[in-house]
């Protein structure tokens, strides 16, 4: 199947400090998704991104589709302890229906 | 507006035994989805359907069946369960294929 890898696998970081991670894939995609799950809960929808090159905000994340469409990045800013979670990135290569998911970032923010 | 829900939340089955998982979602959407998760392998999706009375099979569909009899909701079954599927169950609906809303997840065992 699709291989989405994302890296870095684990972060530990001080409350405040900015985060980043990244997700790349083996084909071209044509939606970027990131979500964040919560222990003993489902995902949840963060921010989609549909267009090679696209920045889009909600709040205080960050995502960028990238311009070769094989990868995408996720910024958190000023973490905070609600930021802990793991995140995960997804999609659909080229036309499809089926979407992949990355192995996911595990976040640990220390106060 | 309950969102999708699934039901049961935990069950513990032994080798060989069937069972059903249902979700349900009352937003109207046309796309429903079966992911399973394990530990370190992120999501992987088991079948997904794409209207009322249509069923596809995603990327792990071994072992297991679904239905969609009514668009709200998408059933999977274990015919004859086995420890290899002791996992969480997730299900997810959109009203486009872009991945939207997750159930809250079940969480199975197979001795």
């Amino acid at each position: 199947g699709q291989q989405l890898n994302q890296s870095p696998q684990s972060m530990f970081i001080q409350e405040g400090e900015d985060v980043s991670m990244n997700c790349t894939s083996s084909s071209i995609f044509n939606t970027w998704l990131w979500y964040k799950q919560d222990p003993g809960e489902g995902p949840v929808l963060l921010i989609a991104l549909y267009k090679a090159g696209e920045l889009t905000s909600n709040g205080r994340l960050t995502a960028q589709f990238g311009i070769t469409r094989k990868d995408s990045f996720l910024n958190i800013s000023a973490s905070i302890p609600s930021d802990v979670g793991i995140y995960f990135c997804a999609g659909p290569p080229n036309t499809g229906n089926q979407f992949y998911f990355g192995t996911g970032t595990s976040l640990t923010v220390i106060p | 507006n309950a969102g999708v829900t699934q039901t049961p939340k935990f069950r513990v089955l032994k080798t060989g035994q069937s069972m059903t998982l249902l979700c349900a979602q009352d937003m109207n959407h046309e796309y429903m989805y079966w992911y399973r998760q394990d530990p370190g392998m992120g999501l992987r999706l088991i079948h997904y359907s794409v209207g009322e009375g249509t069923t596809a099979k995603g990327e792990v569909p071994d072992g297991y069946n679904v239905s969609r009899l009514k668009k709200q909701n998408f059933l999977l079954g274990l015919e004859s369960a086995a420890p290899s599927q002791t996992s969480v169950y997730f299900c997810a609906s959109s009203y486009s294929p872009r991945l939207g809303f997750f159930g809250p997840g079940t969480r199975l065992t197979v001795l």
